[in-house]
């Protein structure tokens, strides 16, 4: 089993849609999550975090933890065809001999389509 | 301004040679990652660092092999290039843990 997982791609959504991007992780003693948006060629960049349970707003976005179920989601409101780009989930290890280490998914590529 | 910066961008070497991919930041930061992306693959942890001659083996470290003797700098070495390790690596630091990671602009190696 991989330690994070991210949903297959590719996801198309029209623009103005909701699109939703989700994450599963092995470890239960992760103890912080991030997405990442990363463009064609580029570098990945930090959208934004969450550390506790529910849900955290910025914006567009909302990122939704579910430490029970070991699950991770971020939802774009509003998307826009500039939103189209592969998101990364990364989980921040805190146990054992994987503390520190910093883990990140397969990714997943969206196309927000006008 | 404070950044992370990889050299080279882009690198084309023969089977067999040793490589060398610096990672040079100046945020001061104590954890640093090397990582490789390969199509499918996401982001996949080669080694990482949380400071001065502390590494780590992250999970696909063989054939690969960094050293920490200062702050700034984790260079990565591929002790002998295979054609497996054709990839975009990509450098990273935070802070500590917890933290955002910064990611440098990526190293293109391809080895023919």
């Amino acid at each position: 089993q991989k330690e994070v997982e991210q949903n297959s791609g590719p996801l198309s959504v029209p623009e103005g849609a909701i699109a939703s991007l989700n994450c599963t992780y092995s470890d239960r003693g992760s103890q912080s999550f991030f997405w990442y948006r990363q463009y064609s060629g580029k570098s990945p960049e930090l959208i934004m975090f969450i550390y506790s349970n529910g849900d955290k707003e910025d914006g567009r976005f909302t990122a939704q933890l579910n430490k029970a179920s070991q699950y991770v989601s971020l939802l774009i409101r509003d998307s826009q065809p500039s939103d189209s780009a592969t998101y990364l989930c990364a989980v921040h290890n805190a146990g054992g001999t994987s503390y520190g280490k910093l883990t990140f998914g397969q990714g997943t590529i969206l196309t927000v389509h006008p | 301004d404070a950044e992370i910066t990889q050299s080279p961008r882009h690198k084309i070497t023969e089977t067999g040679r040793q490589v060398t991919l610096a990672c040079h930041q100046t945020w001061n930061h104590n954890n640093m990652f090397w990582y490789r992306q390969d199509l499918g693959h996401g982001l996949r942890l080669i080694h990482y660092s949380y400071g001065v001659h502390d590494t780590n083996k992250g999970e696909v470290s063989d054939g690969y092999s960094v050293s920490r003797s200062n702050t700034e700098d984790l260079p990565l070495t591929l002790e002998s290039a295979a054609s497996s390790q054709t990839s975009v690596y990509f450098c990273a630091s935070r802070i500590g843990s917890n933290t955002e990671a910064f990611f440098g602009q990526g190293t293109r190696l391809t080895v023919v």
